[in-house]
């Protein structure tokens, strides 16, 4: 299994608290990747990074923040939780000579 | 933009039946295309992978070829299993730029004994 460690696993928040998920890797892989998955939605990206220090948008973006200061860990930052950001977050990592991303377990936030 | 769309779920099957999950894209350039499988709790696993027009993937007796004619990526098997009740994704991935994985909503599969 590709490394890819997620933390924390689950987590119940309240509205309007700020929370940032964690994903650390030991593949050295260059691309991290944060999705959120909703049922009848798949898997939908939130931002994703293409190296150190350089991030980008995906197509849910709002509302969530990301930073990149080491090659192994991508944080993502929901800086005032609502209700519709409870989901299912997954972080993925892939190295174009690859092809194919890896995905780590998933945290579940619920926010209250 | 680049899109996937796969067949509605969920689809439900007797052991020993034969499958076929559809799977469409839109995209431009030649993108990589994936078959993910998600087991309950689990995070998502690559099931087979095709990168170029005529490739066949195949994995545990899964098996998907990438037509560009069509657009399509259809997976198949041909004798399923309980252990295969699961939740599959089809992707595909940018052939330039970000590289980013772009998914069709997931089709529940479940295999009645």
């Amino acid at each position: 299994d590709a490394g890819i460690t997620q933390s924390p696993r689950h987590k119940v928040t309240e509205t309007g608290t700020p929370v940032t998920l964690r994903c650390h890797q030991t593949e050295n892989h260059r691309y991290m990747y944060w999705y959120r998955q909703d049922p009848g939605h798949g898997l939908r990206l939130i931002h994703y990074s293409y190296g150190v220090k350089d991030t980008d948008k995906g197509e849910v973006s709002d509302g969530y923040s990301v930073s990149r200061s080491k090659t192994e860990d991508f944080l993502l930052t929901l800086e005032s939780a609502t209700s519709s950001q409870t989901s299912v977050y997954f972080c993925a990592i892939s190295e174009p000579s690859r092809g194919e991303a890896f995905f780590g377990q998933g945290t579940r936030l619920t926010v209250v | 933009g680049n899109s996937v769309t796969q067949m509605e779920g969920p689809v439900t099957l007797s052991e020993e039946a034969f499958l076929t999950i559809n799977c469409t894209y839109t995209a431009t350039g030649y993108p990589s295309l994936f078959w993910y499988v998600q087991y309950p709790g689990e995070g998502l696993q690559l099931l087979l992978k095709a990168t170029k027009a005529d490739d066949k993937g195949s994995n545990k007796g899964f098996e998907a070829t990438y037509r560009k004619e069509t657009t399509s990526f259809h997976l198949e098997k041909g004798s399923v299993q309980v252990s295969d009740s699961a939740v599959y994704f089809c992707a595909l991935k940018e052939y330039q730029g970000a590289q980013k994985l772009v998914f069709g909503q997931g089709t529940r599969l479940t295999i009645n004994p």
